[in-house]
């Protein structure tokens, strides 16, 4: 089965550090990825997204990632952060098979920073 | 230009009995999804409508069902409710439901089961 793993449940980090938020799936198919993220009682944002291209996907926020094949991974980057960025981060994969359009999310990374 | 708005925000019900969630997709969108999240996890995909009709579903059983309304709008009716149903309920909408459009999440619909 298709699935999509978020190797750290909590980060930890200070203001103005930068972090990596590691994110792996498993396919043998071409899929799309994607970063959400998720400030508390608010529905999900789109960070960035990778549907085919380069490999490094620039989104909001100064945030990165880069789409890496042979290890299948997603990890998200942001090279200084702020309290503002103190949230819960969501890694999702779609495109499934042919699917149209649902989306497998990880279980989540809660980002905090501190100052 | 509102965005995804669902309603209610907050609902307690008890074992056994029905609910009923709506939602309102962004304006120029067609498609509506649906997502549970319990608490501490990612969201899991529910189905999907467009077009009026149920295009793909996840693993839910039949208490779970769905509706699209002419004006795209969508409701989610869960029956016979179970502890395990108390979750944050998330709709989201795009155009054309391919994985190339956005999707834009709502705020969610938290569902308290007693």
């Amino acid at each position: 089965a298709q699935s999509v793993t978020q190797l750290d449940s909590q980060v930890p980090v200070f203001e103005e550090a930068p972090v990596e938020l590691r994110c792996n799936y498993s396919s043998s198919v071409s899929v799309y990825l994607f970063w959400y993220v998720q400030y508390p009682n608010q529905g999900l944002q789109l960070l960035l997204k990778y549907l085919s291209g380069s490999t490094l996907v620039k989104g909001i926020n100064g945030f990165e990632a880069e789409f890496n094949k042979s290890q299948t991974s997603f990890h998200l980057r942001k090279p200084s952060v702020h309290i503002s960025d103190t949230a819960e981060y969501f890694c999702a994969a779609g495109g499934y098979g042919g699917s149209q359009g649902n989306l497998i999310f990880g279980k989540g990374t809660k980002l905090s920073v501190k100052p | 230009d509102a965005g995804v708005t669902q309603s209610p925000t907050h609902l307690i019900k008890t074992r056994g009995q029905q609910v009923t969630l709506r939602c309102s997709p962004k304006s120029g969108h067609d498609t509506v999804s649906w997502y549970q999240q319990a608490l501490g996890q990612g969201p899991q995909f529910i189905f999907q409508y467009y077009e009026e009709e149920e295009r793909q579903r996840g693993n839910f059983p039949d208490r779970f069902s769905g509706h699209q309304f002419p004006n795209y709008s969508s409701e989610l009716n869960v029956n016979a409710l179970l502890l395990g149903d108390s979750a944050l309920y998330l709709c989201a909408s795009s155009f054309g439901g391919s994985p190339y459009n956005e999707q834009f999440f709502g705020p969610g619909t938290r569902l308290t089961v007693l």
